[in-house]
């Protein structure tokens, strides 16, 4: 199992600019959340989906941050345009069975200029 | 709401000893589970131990192992025979059972270095 996918690693990015991320859950699971961590927020939960269908998104900034699950294996979070406060590492991860252990990528590093 | 609180934002340990991390937690819930999660500089983050709470017995991971108090909504996780890659930002997280809310509630971390 190749585990959750994100690409890509880093992105720099100049203010204005918009930023597509981007997710490849583990095969068989039916939940994916995104989350944004940082210093000084910590780890921040922006939206999840539970069978391709956003659940809660109440952690989501502002109307600059959008996600999508077109499918089971493929989620994107983009954000447009991007600003300086923006800059973040970005989490996707996946669950699925009895317990719904969380399990994580390996993270989008994201600067914005 | 539910809230996840670890109040040692750092710790420190000589190679070898033992060390314990704290985590509390408020919830009105009586069925949950709550989770230590690893994160190296590598920032993966890496599912150490899970305890579901309705077991009364405490999880052990090899090396890991939690002293789950649920009356006192404490969980913490005792690391034994410290290596120097235990060294990184530990993570307590609750969530609810399948069928509540899929969030997981994330504490602020417990930076712990290990000490040659």
């Amino acid at each position: 199992d190749a585990g959750v996918i994100q690409s890509p690693r880093h992105e720099v990015t100049e203010m204005g600019q918009e930023v597509t991320l981007r997710c490849k859950p583990i095969s068989g699971h039916n939940s994916l959340f995104w989350y944004r961590q940082t210093m000084m927020r910590g780890l921040e939960l922006l939206i999840y989906f539970n069978n391709n269908v956003p659940i809660d998104d109440s952690g989501m900034p502002e109307d600059r941050f959008s996600a999508k699950m077109p499918n089971a294996s493929f989620s994107t979070l983009k954000i447009q345009p991007s600003e300086p406060r923006d800059s973040a590492v970005y989490f996707c991860a996946s669950s699925g069975g009895r317990v719904n252990e969380q399990f994580f990528g390996p993270g989008t590093r994201l600067t914005v200029l | 709401a539910q809230t996840v609180t670890q109040s040692q934002p750092e710790m420190s340990v000589q190679e070898a000893e033992t060390v314990t991390l704290s985590c509390t937690y408020d919830t009105s819930e009586s069925d949950y589970y709550l989770f230590w999660y690893k994160q190296p500089p590598s920032r993966q983050m890496i599912l150490v131990i899970r305890q579901e709470a309705y077991k009364q017995q405490n999880a052990t991971e090899n090396r890991f192992s939690v002293n789950f108090q649920k009356a006192a909504k404490s969980f913490s996780l005792k690391i034994s025979d410290s290596q120097l890659g235990d060294a990184a930002m530990y993570f307590c997280a609750y969530k609810v059972p399948q069928g509540g809310s899929e969030k997981l509630v994330f504490g602020k971390g417990t930076k712990l270095t290990v000490n040659p």
